[in-house]
């Protein structure tokens, strides 16, 4: 089962350049997250959809843009990038409405950003 | 402003040891609490509690909520070296604006290092 799946696995960026990060998952999850972690300072939710065609801000979301054209699929973009956004990034998903069942997380992309 | 909190941040044992770890919390509009272990890459999930007083068990592994004193505990009994992990402690709480849906706040995490 392939779950939560995210590319790349690893990148190193320059600053101002872009790129985006892929999240697919295949278990037909309505809800889907971007999460940044930290040394020292846990997961911080990024930006999250609770649909196809909707997104919205979390607790850190400057500097970055999402995108969920597909149920299946949520897209970060970081248009510029800095240095402070050197981080590993972690995609979840989860059912709908229901609060009774955890997110399921992919295996996390490393970005450095020189 | 929705806050988790873990303790300790690290923790060195012996395999056979146990081990408790803590999560407190403060959020609005509670629904449950949920305890992921992260080794090398994803977060993976061990529990999730919304009563107060009841155990939940997974082999050596066992978790309780206190809703009235907003924390919890996680227990690894007879450890083993492959119980080295960070164990990190979310709490899933209503968004504001009196939506239904939820998002979840995580404590720093707990390092646990078990040496054989």
């Amino acid at each position: 089962n392939a779950g939560v799946t995210q590319t790349p696995k690893f990148r190193v960026l320059k600053t101002g350049q872009s790129m985006t990060l892929l999240c697919a998952q295949d278990m037909n999850h309505e809800y889907m997250y971007w999460y940044r972690q930290d040394p020292g300072m846990g997961l911080r939710l990024i930006h999250y959809s609770v649909g196809e065609g909707t997104t919205a801000k979390g607790e850190v979301p400057d500097g970055y843009n999402v995108s969920r054209l597909k149920k299946q699929n949520f897209l970060l973009g970081l248009e510029s990038a800095a240095p402070s956004q050197t981080s590993v990034y972690f995609c979840a998903s989860s059912y709908g409405r229901g609060f009774r069942q955890p997110q399921h997380f992919g295996d996390g992309t490393r970005l450095s950003i020189l | 402003e929705d806050k988790v909190v873990q303790s300790p941040l690290s923790l060195v044992v012996h395999e056979g040891d146990t081990v408790t770890l803590n999560c407190s919390y403060e959020v609005t509009n509670f629904r449950s609490l949920l305890w992921y272990k992260q080794e090398k890459k994803a977060p993976t999930f061990l529990f999730m509690l919304t009563s107060s007083g009841i155990e939940k068990k997974s082999g050596r592994l066992s978790s309780i909520l206190d809703k009235k004193e907003l924390f919890s505990i996680l227990n690894i009994t007879a450890t083993q070296t492959g119980d080295s992990a960070i164990y990190l402690c979310a709490v899933d709480s209503l968004l504001a604006g009196g939506t239904s849906y939820g998002k979840l706040t995580f404590g720093q995490g707990t390092i646990l290092t078990v040496h054989p």
